[in-house]
């Protein structure tokens, strides 16, 4: 089993639609949860953290968290085409804060 | 204020050649990590540095090295290159524990 899994798409989605990408994670000890998208060529970008159980929205974005499924999604509302990239979610180590482990990326494919 | 920068953008190796990557973190970054991206392997963590003092290594042969110097700047080598590190090298700053920020990344070939 990977430690971080996510779907690797590609998700399409239609302009203007919410678009939601999961991840599941096998370290129980895990306690920062990142997701940063990856334009083709380019390096991965931060879109949002997430610490605790819950919802945290940032403009279109919401990441939810559940620590008890060892879950984490990433909804992205009123999709844009320039939403179209890789989507990376990543979790800290347990007991070592600064080391990611990262999914291999969902591709996200938003159409006009 | 400016992001984390990375030298070179592009390099070309022969196999068994060494390389030195260079990492500027953000201002006021003391945390550095590097990272590996393959196609096949995805993101793989490399080490990190906090104070000019390794703090945490993944798995990687001991061909991979790294350093800290005094300024936060930081240099990840690789010696004896095989075709399997050709990959982006990307290296990403933060506060302590906190959100990671990556740079362009290096573009390595090894022929």
């Amino acid at each position: 089993q990977k430690e971080v899994e996510q779907n690797s798409g590609p998700l399409s989605v239609p302009e203007g639609a919410i678009a939601s990408l999961n991840c599941t994670y096998s370290d129980r000890g895990s306690q920062s949860f990142f997701w940063y998208r990856q334009y083709s060529g380019k390096s991965p970008e931060l879109i949002m953290s997430i610490y605790s159980n819950g919802d945290k929205e940032d403009g279109r974005f919401t990441a939810q968290l559940n620590k008890a499924s060892q879950y984490v999604s990433l909804l992205i509302r009123d999709s844009q085409p320039s939403d179209s990239a890789t989507y990376l979610c990543a979790v800290s180590a347990s007991g070592n804060t600064d080391k990611l482990i990262f999914g291999t990326g969902t591709r996200l494919q938003v159409f006009p | 204020k400016a992001g984390v920068t990375q030298t070179p953008r592009y390099l070309i190796k022969t196999r068994g050649q060494q390389v030195t990557l260079s990492c500027s973190p953000i201002s006021g970054h003391r945390s550095v990590s590097w990272y590996q991206q393959t196609p096949g392997q995805g993101l793989q963590f490399l080490f990190e540095y906090f104070s000019e003092t390794q703090r945490n290594k993944g798995n990687f042969p001991g061909r991979f090295s790294g350093r800290q110097f005094s300024n936060s700047r930081s240099e990840m080598n690789v010696s004896t290159l095989e075709l399997g590190d050709s990959a982006l090298y990307l290296c990403a700053s933060s506060h302590l524990g906190g959100e990671q920020f990556f740079g362009p990344g290096t573009r390595l070939t090894v022929l």
